[in-house]
């Protein structure tokens, strides 16, 4: 199946600061990535769709202006959470489709865990 | 939207034991269903899929039933090992477009 690697795994920040999570499809090239936030013993919450030169798409009930997505190239997005606070904590994944393999099938990439303190 | 139901919410099996987990979905217009894996702190994994215009797919251990009439799909675990445990999540969504996913189901199989 396709790879999607996260970077950072993990992250500890201080409230008010901003963190940057990478999602990178390793050997295909995706137009569309999601992002999603899950919290302990929780679903996956789709937060966002990333499409490769053009505007996120968010769910409804999520800030685009705290999390900011950028999908600049055909293998890489970024989210961005601004100002975070310690509710911000959780896990966020990100998932990615090779439209060489499936239109519909999205691949995750391991999660990035994140605490603000 | 769509909206995915899942249950049981826990499952607690014998080894060897079968297990199945039942899913319901709401957006008559969802034709893709996956089944993920997840294993505690790890990413979601892909086990099986099914889309709409067949009714059952099989792969070794594991099965899923899809009944469009009554929108609901199934994953059926047979002969379970100790490492089957994990929770596993049931997605319904229409091909190009987004995934809904069940609340999860945890599944314990004891020795």
């Amino acid at each position: 199946g396709a790879v999607v690697s996260q970077h950072p795994s993990w992250v500890i920040c201080k409230s008010g600061t901003s963190v940057k999570i990478e999602c990178r499809s390793l050997d295909f090239q995706a137009t569309t990535m999601f992002w999603y936030r899950q919290f302990p013993k929780q679903s996956l919450m789709l937060m966002a769709t990333s499409n490769e030169g053009s505007k996120a798409t968010y769910e409804q009930g999520v800030e685009k202006d705290k999390f900011l997505i950028n999908h600049a190239s055909l293998t890489l997005s970024t989210l961005t959470v601004t100002s975070a606070h310690p509710e911000d904590s959780s896990f966020y994944i990100c998932s990615a489709r090779d439209p060489g393999l499936s239109t519909d099938t999205q691949y995750f990439g391991p999660g990035t865990r994140l605490t603000v303190l | 939207g769509e909206n995915v139901e899942q249950h049981p919410s826990t499952l607690s099996v014998q080894e060897g034991d079968s297990a199945v987990i039942k899913c319901t979905y709401s957006d008559s217009a969802s034709n893709y269903f996956p089944w993920y894996k997840q294993e505690l702190g790890k990413r979601p994994q892909l086990i099986i899929d099914i889309r709409s215009n067949v009714g059952e797919k099989k792969d070794q251990r594991i099965a899923v039933t899809l009944n469009k009439t009554a929108k609901h799909f199934s994953l059926h675990i047979t002969e379970t090992q100790p490492e089957d445990s994990a929770v596993y999540f049931c997605a319904a969504g229409r091909g190009y477009s987004t995934l809904t996913f069940g609340k999860g189901t945890m599944l314990l199989v004891s020795p």
